[in-house]
């Protein structure tokens, strides 16, 4: 079945340096790959998605790469700032309908 | 548009009681997803509808789990006899139809505890 796995589990980076996170997919039909952050104690939202015709798109100082070859996929924050902290999830999905989430990533900013 | 809405935002049980939770989509989606988050498993799908209708509902832990959507603005997802290992914070989304946007818009979810 679908799987997602996304590493790694926690991740902590000084203020200011960069930050990655990198998820594999095993459902070769996967066409849809978002990215969505999770506050504490707050709901997920959606930060970035690339399609599996892209191979990288940038939102300022978000950006995704996808290797679809190798069935990977990378956020990547620059410039982290103390608001950049909370939970991480990457997805894929199949004609964006079924949706799976990998475990999740928590970043942490250190001042 | 409000948002996806769910209630009751937290839940206390005991073990052994019914538990409904329920899911108002954002106007206009057709497509509606229930997610289970703990520490240990992350967001779990349980099951999705697409047009009101169960497409895979393979996420649903057990028996004792079940999910319907009897029209486009409501869905309960039920846990009867509940056990203190479905205690965990469970979120409805919706989407819009595949092939738009994919964005999931989730609800501020339910916290449900199970003594």
């Amino acid at each position: 079945g679908e799987n997602v796995e996304q590493h790694p589990s926690t991740l902590s980076v000084q203020e200011g340096d960069s930050a990655v996170i990198k998820c594999t997919y095993s459902d070769s039909a996967s066409n849809y790959f978002p990215w969505y952050k999770q506050e504490l104690g707050k709901r997920p939202q959606l930060i970035i998605d690339i399609r599996s015709n892209v191979g990288e798109k940038k939102d300022q100082r978000i950006a995704v790469t996808l290797n679809k070859t190798a069935k990977h996929f990378s956020l990547h924050i620059t410039e982290t700032q103390p608001e950049d902290s909370a939970v991480y999830f990457c997805a894929a999905s199949y004609r964006a309908s079924k949706i799976i989430f990998g475990s999740g990533t928590r970043l942490s900013i250190r001042p | 548009d409000a948002g996806v809405i769910q209630s009751p935002r937290h839940e206390v049980t005991e073990m052994g009681q019914e538990v409904t939770l329920r899911c108002k989509p954002i106007s206009g989606h057709n497509s509606l997803f229930w997610y289970r988050q703990t520490m240990m498993r992350g967001l779990e799908l349980l099951i999705y509808f697409n047009n009101n209708v169960p497409i895979d509902d393979s996420g649903m832990p057990e028996d004792r789990f079940s999910a319907k959507m009897p029209n486009a603005s409501f869905s309960t997802l039920k846990i009867q006899p509940s056990e203190p290992r479905d205690s965990a914070v469970y979120f409805c989304a919706s989407k819009g139809l595949a092939g738009e946007s994919g964005e999931l818009f989730f609800g501020e979810g339910s916290r449900l505890t199970v003594l």
